[in-house]
């Protein structure tokens, strides 16, 4: 059975500072993985799509790394802002065949002016 | 374009009732997915749609059905409320199915309480 765990749950760091924020999976066979944020009381916004194929993707500040043999996802936020804060969230979606993303519980971030 | 939309924002209902959330799908989807998060938690996938029909489904009982219409829009009824299904349940759309289906856009949600 898929699980995935983000570490760590919580996470404050004043504003600049480069941050890395960890996924881990149980089962190497995924289809794919994205990252996405979300902020207090809100949907989900897509932030990075990496295919298991791909070892990563970036886009502006926010750069995801996959390492399927190890079952490990990073999103690597570069000079990070108060605008940053919010929860990140790993999904994993096990395969082809299968429709359903499976989340972690959210790595909750907060950026200090 | 317009993005994924839900109602209403908020609910509470009484142990026993029953629920009916609404979704509209992003223009140009016809794939809906539907989740459950419980506070603190990851989203639970609950099913998912695809052109009017069931495509998957996650471990939720059968007092947790859903529809799809012909314009992609979608709907999710709770029968029985527990008090357990106080939850935002999300919304996701997006194109294509099964090994098509990838980027996932979310709607707002909606929150429902359970008293």
């Amino acid at each position: 059975k898929q699980e995935v765990t983000q570490i760590p749950a919580a996470l404050s760091v004043p504003e600049g500072e480069n941050l890395v924020l960890n996924c881990s999976f149980t089962d190497s066979a995924i289809y794919n993985l994205q990252w996405f944020r979300q902020d207090p009381g809100k949907g989900l916004t897509s932030l990075l799509l990496i295919q298991s194929s791909q070892r990563e993707q970036t886009s502006g500040r926010l750069n995801a790394s996959l390492d399927k043999s190890s079952g490990r996802s990073t999103l690597y936020i570069a000079a990070s802002q108060p605008g940053d804060s919010a929860t990140y969230l790993c999904a994993v979606r096990p395969g082809s065949g299968t429709y359903k993303y499976i989340f972690g519980t959210g790595t909750r971030l907060k950026v200090l002016a | 374009e317009t993005g994924v939309t839900q109602s209403p924002t908020h609910l509470i209902k009484t142990r026993g009732q029953q629920v009916t959330l609404r979704c509209s799908s992003q223009s140009g989807h016809n794939t809906v997915s539907w989740y459950q998060q419980a506070l603190g938690q990851g989203p639970q996938f609950i099913f998912q749609y695809y052109r009017e029909e069931e495509n998957g489904r996650g471990n939720f009982p059968p007092r947790f059905s859903g529809l799809q219409f012909p314009n992609y829009s979608s709907e999710l009824n709770v029968n029985a409320l527990e008090l357990d299904d106080s939850a935002l349940y999300l919304c996701a759309s997006s194109s294509g199915q099964g090994a098509h289906t990838d980027t996932q856009y979310f709607g707002p949600g909606t929150r429902l309480t359970v008293l």
